[in-house]
């Protein structure tokens, strides 16, 4: 199975700041990493698919880039809403295995 | 607009059964693979299954390979989670998850809120 593996697993930052989390895959997954955010209490919601490419209404403040086995996403510049947890997800190959999240607080 | 709604959660014995659905509106729901995801208390995201949208073809979890069956029926646009030999370990609120294609995919573009299952004596 290939292990996803984020860091940060938690990141403070305040409005305005770039907040940038690491994704790695135990094997190459070519561009096959998705990126999703979930509030609680709520399901996650699709951010990026693809590595880089944004899903149909989420602002453009968020980014992602990387291929092979390192990714990131970015936002560029938080908003309030934007405090939440981020988990990326590999869709090479089944098990469709996520990280562990990222918990992003206010500072 | 696409709707998922989970139901079938409940309290259930370790090693009983549960079977959880998932009523999907707003696309057409053979013409997309369907997935159920897992989280536990607290914890991160699970994938647990997916089934294609003919449903000719299923993957699983090592998790729950064995006591857990995946289906779907799609002339009531229904998918379904057979859970069986349960664990306290399956405890989690499960999601149904809309793929982005007919065939598996892995890429989770709808969800659903979620139902809750706890196994526990």
């Amino acid at each position: 199975d290939i292990q996803m593996t984020q860091s940060p697993s938690s990141l403070s930052a305040s409005v305005g700041d770039r907040v940038t989390i690491t994704c790695r895959a135990s094997q190459s997954i070519s561009s096959y990493l998705n990126w999703y955010q979930q509030k609680p209490g709520k399901a996650p919601k699709l951010l990026i698919y693809s590595a880089s490419s944004l899903q149909s209404g989420v602002p453009s403040r968020f980014s992602g880039s990387g291929s092979g086995t390192d990714f990131t996403l970015t936002i560029s510049s938080l908003r309030p809403e934007d405090f939440a947890t981020y988990y990326c997800q590999q869709s090479y190959s089944p098990p469709f295995t996520f990280g562990q999240g990222t918990k992003l607080e206010i500072k | 607009e696409v709707q998922l709604l989970e139901s079938g959660g409940g309290l259930v014995q370790p090693g009983g059964s549960l079977r959880l659905s998932c009523a999907a509106s707003g696309f057409t729901f053979s013409s997309y693979a369907m997935s159920w995801v897992r989280q536990a208390p607290g914890k991160g995201l699970e994938w647990v299954s997916v089934i294609s949208g003919s449903g000719g073809s299923t993957y699983y979890a090592d998790s729950v390979k064995g006591r857990f069956t995946i289906s779907r029926d799609n002339s009531k646009n229904t998918m379904y989670l057979q859970m069986n030999s349960l664990r306290a370990e399956d405890t989690a609120v499960y999601y149904c998850a809309k793929e982005s294609q007919i065939a598996v995919a892995g890429l989770f573009d709808c969800w659903g809120q979620g139902t809750l299952v706890t196994v526990s004596s």
